[in-house]
């Protein structure tokens, strides 16, 4: 299974922006990069996926580099609600494969007021 | 649509006990899949499924069974409970349908977890 690199934790202040970085240096061309977020006592979240190209949605962006080997998830205002454990995954488009998903360690992210 | 519902929330057991947790969808999901999350750990996969009666092992299998008989249901029997099962549960459920595809979303949706004891 291909694997990412996340910082453990990172700080941001309220309402400024938030660049949460992944590197996936084996990433298949059948892989999609996921990101998915934890609440304190809450189930994960899923937050927005990509193959290629840059996504964007109402809960964030995700920028990915032209050789795919990493991505950046980015929050454009982070807010006290945003403070959770932040999952950067990898997933197989091929579909007897795509069931898996492999969680790693995330990224805590702290957010001050 | 009630999403990802799991049951019980809670349950505390004695070892040697074995139990089921169940998990259910209403969306119609292919794949399926239950996590086990430790204390300050992260998730770790313990079985899958992507479809009616198709079932895979995930990374930590050992003390749990399961079957998929419908899409909707997914159960995790634990055979004879010990205290290292002692855990919070997630139930995970996903589509899979073709990028461009009016409505795609690749994204699972999770329960809200059971916390299982057992003392």
């Amino acid at each position: 299974d291909a694997k990412t690199t996340q910082p453990n934790s990172m700080e941001s202040n309220e309402e400024e922006p938030v660049h949460l970085p992944c590197n996936h240096s084996t990433i298949s061309g059948t892989d999609y990069i996921h990101w998915y977020r934890q609440l304190p006592s809450q189930g994960p979240e899923y937050v927005i996926h990509g193959l290629t190209s840059n996504v964007n949605n109402r809960m964030a962006s995700l920028a990915i580099a032209e050789d795919r080997k990493s991505s950046t998830l980015i929050l454009h205002r982070a807010t006290l609600r945003d403070a959770a454990v932040y999952y950067c995954i990898l997933r197989d488009l091929i579909p007897s494969n795509t069931g898996k998903l492999i969680f790693g360690q995330g990224t805590t992210l702290q957010v001050k007021p | 649509n009630a999403g990802v519902t799991q049951t019980p929330k809670f349950q505390v057991l004695k070892t040697g006990q074995s139990m089921t947790l169940q998990c259910a969808q209403d969306m119609n999901h292919e794949y399926m899949s239950w996590y086990r999350q430790d204390p300050g750990m992260g998730l770790r996969l313990i079985h899958y499924s992507v479809g009616a009666g198709i079932t895979d092992q995930g990374e930590v299998p050992n003390g749990y069974n399961v079957s998929r008989s419908t899409t909707e249901d997914f159960p995790l029997r634990l055979l004879s409970a010990a205290p290292s099962q002692t855990s919070v549960y997630f139930c995970a459920s996903s589509t899979y349908g073709a990028p461009g595809q009016a409505g795609f979303s690749y994204g699972y949706t999770f329960g809200s977890g059971t916390r299982l004891t057992v003392v």
